[in-house]
């Protein structure tokens, strides 16, 4: 079984679309993330939950927007999608804020 | 500035052979420094976590060292196999939530 899954593993589309990639994880933990990957392989922290509550917010566009439906899931929507948000999104969760992290496989997303 | 420094950026090695590759931090507090192995399209997987306390952790092949007076850390593979070829990413922890990510070291391990 998959720990942390998202969905979809590839989004091509088109600019000042509207997208969204799904996450859930299995493993019972209180925290997940959404983290962002840019081309040269740089992973930076976009959002934490915490049991369903928004923890960490880094200096992200509004037009993303982060949804934790309960403490296993965290989607990630993006509106108004732009040439610069082409990257790998991976979803992430761990049990405490300190504990090791677990990552999808990530969500490549390419905006034309 | 909390920022974590990896070197080399990329490295290429022969099968078999054995490799260290390094991280320097300047992270305050501290809480631990883990090392991630990252597959060309998948996501990153924990090799390692240490805390202050402890200088030194294996996992397999993998043995991470950690001077916490010098703020260094060092990833050592034993016997390279081909499938390390990855990117290897240090990343310190100050604390709650709180991540410093370094940009990876690149490495092929060649037939």
């Amino acid at each position: 079984d998959t720990a942390v899954s998202q969905t979809p593993k590839y989004l091509v589309t088109q600019m000042g679309n509207d997208k969204s990639i799904k996450c859930e994880q299995n493993l019972g933990h209180d925290t997940m993330y959404w983290y962002k990957q840019d081309s040269k392989k740089f992973l930076k922290i976009m959002f934490s939950y915490n049991n369903k509550e928004l923890i960490i917010n880094e200096t992200v566009p509004n037009r993303f927007s982060p949804k934790s439906p309960d403490k296993a899931h965290l989607n990630l929507h993006i509106n108004s999608l732009e040439l610069g948000d082409s990257a790998v999104y991976f979803c992430a969760s761990s049990q405490t804020s300190t504990g090791e992290l677990f990552f999808g496989e990530g969500s490549r997303l390419t905006v034309l | 500035k909390n920022q974590v420094e990896q070197s080399p950026q990329s490295l290429i090695i022969l099968e078999g052979k054995n490799c260290t590759l390094q991280c320097n931090y300047t992270v305050s507090p501290f809480s631990n420094l883990r090392w991630y192995k990252q597959d060309t399209g998948r996501g990153p997987v924990s090799l390692t976590i240490m805390t202050f306390s402890e200088n030194t952790k294996s996992n397999g092949r993998y043995t991470a060292t950690l001077d916490a007076d010098t703020k260094q850390s060092s990833l050592h593979i034993t016997a390279s196999q081909l499938s390390d070829s990855a990117s290897y990413i240090c990343v310190v922890s100050a604390g709650f939530q709180k991540l410093v990510f370094g940009t990876g070291t690149r490495l092929l391990v060649s037939p």
